[in-house]
């Protein structure tokens, strides 16, 4: 079986800080992909990323960054220099290659001016 | 264009009326999926499709019926709702060999 958790349910911060959401999972395939959604109150769901089991290399997308660790089974999310369009609803999520995604119960960032 | 486009964006419907969801792309994806997700939770997997074929129910009750007529297009037919079938229901599609879904902006359901 697999499992996703996301411990932090809620996180608010001020405009310019920087913040990591936190990812833990769980999973018995030797190859995995996991991936980041941004869920505005619009509803859509926008895909951020996505990285392979067998690929720990860190990655940087401007004001983003993942860290990925298998020793650990985590999958970090960190935004730099948040900005209030930043708040949103972002899931961590999992699949071992199917066509099933394993969300975890997702994180409110709510950024304040 | 990574587009996923839903149809409608809201519907209210009652317990007793028929209505369809409706979800396009034309990024060649070959897999496609409906997802229902309530208020402050995750999306829930209901269908998947690949190759327009139904290869996923996730034990969904037959009140809900997906149909997908060619590999750009999917429906969902509901009948008989009840009020705690209101959510969003997103759609979503993926590329062979690539695992990373697309979603569509949902349709927010309300059965009264």
């Amino acid at each position: 079986a697999q499992k996703v958790t996301q411990a932090q349910t809620e996180i608010s911060v001020v405009e310019k800080e920087d913040v990591t959401l936190d990812c833990v999972y769980e999973t018995r395939d030797t190859t995995y992909y996991l991936f980041w959604y941004k869920q505005p109150p619009s509803g859509e769901l926008v895909f951020l990323i996505r990285r392979n089991s067998f690929d720990e290399q860190n990655e940087i997308s401007g004001r983003y960054s993942w860290n990925f660790q298998k020793s650990t089974s985590s999958f970090n999310f960190t935004i730099t220099a948040s900005q209030v369009v930043d708040s949103a609803v972002y899931f961590c999520a999992l699949t071992g290659g199917g066509n099933k995604l394993t969300f975890g119960t997702g994180t409110q960032l709510k950024v304040e001016l | 264009d990574t587009e996923v486009t839903q149809t409608p964006k809201h519907l209210v419907m009652g317990m007793t009326n028929k209505k369809s969801l409706k979800c396009e792309q034309h990024m060649g994806h070959r897999a496609m999926y409906w997802y229902k997700q309530k208020a402050k939770k995750p999306p829930e997997l209901m269908f998947v499709y690949s190759y327009e074929k139904l290869s996923i129910n996730e034990s969904v009750p037959s009140r809900f019926s997906p149909e997908c007529p060619n590999s750009s297009l999917l429906n969902l037919h509901l009948h008989a709702l009840q009020p705690e079938d209101s959510a969003l229901y997103l759609c979503a599609s993926s590329q062979d060999r690539r695992p990373e879904a697309f979603f569509g902006q949902g349709t927010r359901l309300t059965v009264v």
